[in-house]
């Protein structure tokens, strides 16, 4: 399965700053996504992010709160911004593995904590 | 609105044991369906996938699946203190994203 690196691993955040979160990806893949895991909650896909295009965004999320940049097939980021500490969260990345038949693998994510 | 539904938590077994998790989706046309664990403060790992109706058993791991029943489950046998975590329930859609239950936290007991 694919190995992604992503980092930084968390952070402290002053409201109303941003902060990018990258994604490194061994391999080549079409699509990367976006996942959001508020403290005690599941995952929220945020949005999917494929090369060469513009990314495509969840419903609630929207792209000046969260652009993201897909510029090859082995790398992503996430940005967040303007943030307030209803933003603490765990971010992650992940891939799908064969085109989705056999899963997606994550990133081992981001832990945001914003004051 | 696709739903996945789990069986609310926590669940305790004793070591030995065996484990039942048991999730419910709304999404008609999911054809594949993965079963993840998440120990606390980890990213969610995949332990198993299942495509077709029945059983698929992979080691003291498995998954069952009724499509008609838009039931999925997930059996851990020989329990292990070492399986305490959250596993996550998340069929593939077809909108062919994955959609997440909110998990079920499982502690076994030494």
């Amino acid at each position: 399965s694919a190995v992604i690196s992503q980092k930084p691993s968390r952070d402290i955040c002053q409201r109303g700053t941003s902060l990018t979160i990258q994604c490194q990806v061994d391999s080549q893949v079409t699509m990367m996504f976006w996942y959001r895991q508020q403290p005690g909650q599941s995952l929220t896909l945020i949005a999917t992010a494929n090369q060469g295009s513009e990314a495509t965004y969840e419903s609630g999320f929207v792209i000046d709160k969260f652009p993201i940049s897909r510029p090859n097939l082995t790398f992503s980021t996430l940005t967040v911004s303007n943030m307030s500490p209803e933003d603490s969260s765990i971010y992650l990345c992940s891939v799908e593995e064969d085109e989705g038949a056999y899963g997606y693998t994550f990133g081992s994510g981001t832990r945001l904590t914003v004051v | 609105q696709k739903e996945v539904e789990q069986n609310s938590g926590p669940l305790s077994v004793p070591e030995g044991a065996i484990a039942s998790l048991n999730c419910t989706y709304s999404d008609r046309g999911s054809q594949s369906f993965f079963w993840y664990r998440q120990y606390s403060g980890k990213s969610p790992e995949l332990i198993m996938s299942i495509y077709s109706n029945g059983d698929k058993e992979d080691g003291r791991f498995t998954a069952q699946l009724n499509k008609a029943s838009q039931y999925v489950s997930l059996l851990i046998r020989d329990s292990q203190p070492s399986d305490s975590a959250t596993y996550l329930c998340a069929p593939r859609g077809s909108n062919y994203k994955l959609t997440f239950g909110k998990g079920t936290l499982l502690t076994v007991n030494p």
